[in-house]
């Protein structure tokens, strides 16, 4: 059964310094990941995905995710925060035979200081 | 991507009474996810619809709690039954835009039942 585990509740960093938000998922088939982020009382809005290709993959707003199958990792970076970074990321995983279904997974709440 | 127009954004209920979200995409699709994100949590997938068959209901979720109709490929509704306010929560509809081109959420029906 495929599972994702978000290490880190709330994560605080300062503006214009890297951010690293760790997600590890576990799945018995090929997954697709995802990264997705919540801006208070917004919807869900997709930074990136992997499918497979190229496991470095770069999303917007500068944030970029490495799939590292042996780690069964998928941790989000970005080299520098910016205050409207600040919101809830969450980490998904699907897998092909699951109908599209998505595990999401607790989310991250990060926090960008002046 | 496609574009979900959800609706109503958000509502304060009575308890014992039931309510009826929409969503309309923008281009046909063959499944559509409903999600529920209670307060302070992710988000977990109630059912997925197909048009032209019943919809496919994850565990600890049940129809007749939460009817969806899915009439055609590009709307579908879910009810909340008989509502409590355990009910309170942000539902949300979402779409696969193929494989390689990740989902798309609605903005959200956030839900108070009183």
């Amino acid at each position: 059964a495929q599972s994702v585990t978000q290490l880190d509740s709330h994560v605080s960093v300062s503006e214009g310094t890297p951010v690293l938000l760790r997600c590890n998922y576990s799945s018995s088939y090929s997954p697709s990941l995802f990264w997705y982020v919540q801006h208070p009382n917004k919807g869900l809005q997709l930074l990136l995905k992997y499918t497979s290709a190229a496991t470095l993959v770069k999303g917007i707003n500068g944030f970029e995710a490495e799939f590292k199958k042996s780690e069964t990792s998928f941790h989000l970076t970005k080299p520098s925060a910016h205050m409207s970074d600040a919101a809830e990321y969450f980490c998904v995983v699907s897998e092909d035979n699951q109908g599209g279904k998505l595990i999401f997974g607790q989310g991250t709440e990060l926090s960008v200081k002046p | 991507s496609a574009v979900i127009s959800q609706k109503p954004s958000r509502d304060i209920c009575q308890r014992g009474t039931s309510l009826t979200i929409q969503c309309q995409v923008d281009s046909q699709v063959t499944m559509m996810f409903w999600y529920r994100q209670q307060p302070g949590q992710s988000l977990t997938l109630i059912a997925t619809a197909n048009q032209g068959s019943e919809a496919t209901y994850e565990s600890g979720f049940v129809i007749d709690k939460f009817p969806i109709s899915r009439p055609n490929l590009t709307f579908s509704t879910l009810t909340v039954s008989n509502m409590s306010p355990e009910d309170s929560s942000i539902y949300l509809c979402s779409v696969e835009r193929g494989r390689d081109r990740g989902y798309t959420f609605g903005s959200g029906t956030r839900l108070t039942v009183v």
